[in-house]
């Protein structure tokens, strides 16, 4: 079956510490996102790629970082410059940018020890 | 005033009850416009995806467009107690590199 696998399901993060989130999909997009969503509000874009190599911040990108060194796999790493983590990190991938639907994996909950 | 506004519930609906759930936004350029439906603990599944203004359905869903008015709505027909969850609306202009703005959610509680 095709989709989006996110992995781990849970972390949990010291202070100073780098985390990275893992985003694998088999769907064959060319476009992959990381949202981030806390409650009440709405899906807040950190970074988004529409191709390999290439990648754009979104409006919250401070504090995180990714690569799209391969078609499928998009990592993000939350980095200890990012002073409020805690969250529920969701990718995505569409097969073009724009307004395609985008399909998501089921995240990653992220916590401070 | 936000790009997209949804009011966030909870909703609490009878089984087999008629709900509505909308959403209003303020950029007159959006053009594509998405029903989302997420679990807790899981991401968002995608359920609609329109064009434009119009109506369009889907077995026991229906998703309308009004772009006149800025207002889109998700009706849900004949609702089971599986479809508690937190509906998204998420709108986009459609241009090459155009991000996707997504509503907060409405959270919804179908009773047996």
């Amino acid at each position: 079956d095709g989709g989006i696998t996110q992995s781990p399901k849970y972390l949990f993060r010291k202070e100073g510490q780098n985390v990275t989130l893992s985003c694998e999909q088999n769907l064959n997009h060319d476009a992959m996102y990381w949202y981030r969503q806390d409650p009440g509000q709405g899906l807040r874009l950190i970074y988004y790629s529409q191709i390999v190599n290439d990648f754009q911040k979104g409006d919250i990108a401070e504090g995180y970082s990714v690569s799209r060194e391969k078609k499928e796999s998009f990592p993000l790493t939350v980095t200890s410059a990012q002073k409020n983590p805690t969250a529920f990190y969701l990718c995505a991938s569409s097969i073009g940018g724009g307004g395609q639907p985008q399909h998501f994996g089921d995240g990653t909950r992220l916590s401070i020890l | 005033q936000k790009e997209v506004e949804q009011d966030p519930g909870p909703l609490s609906v009878p089984e087999g009850a008629i709900v509505s759930l909308n959403c209003t936004y303020s950029n007159s350029a959006f053009q594509y416009f998405m029903w989302y439906r997420q679990y807790s603990r899981k991401g968002p599944e995608l359920l609609m995806y329109t064009y434009s203004s119009g109506n369009k359905e889907d077995g026991r869903f229906t998703a309308q467009v009004d772009k006149s008015s800025k207002y889109i709505s998700l009706f849900i027909r004949d609702s089971q107690p599986s479809d508690s969850a937190t509906y998204l609306c998420a709108m986009s202009e459609g241009t090459s590199y155009d991000k996707v703005i997504f509503g907060p959610g409405t959270s919804l509680s179908v009773i047996p």
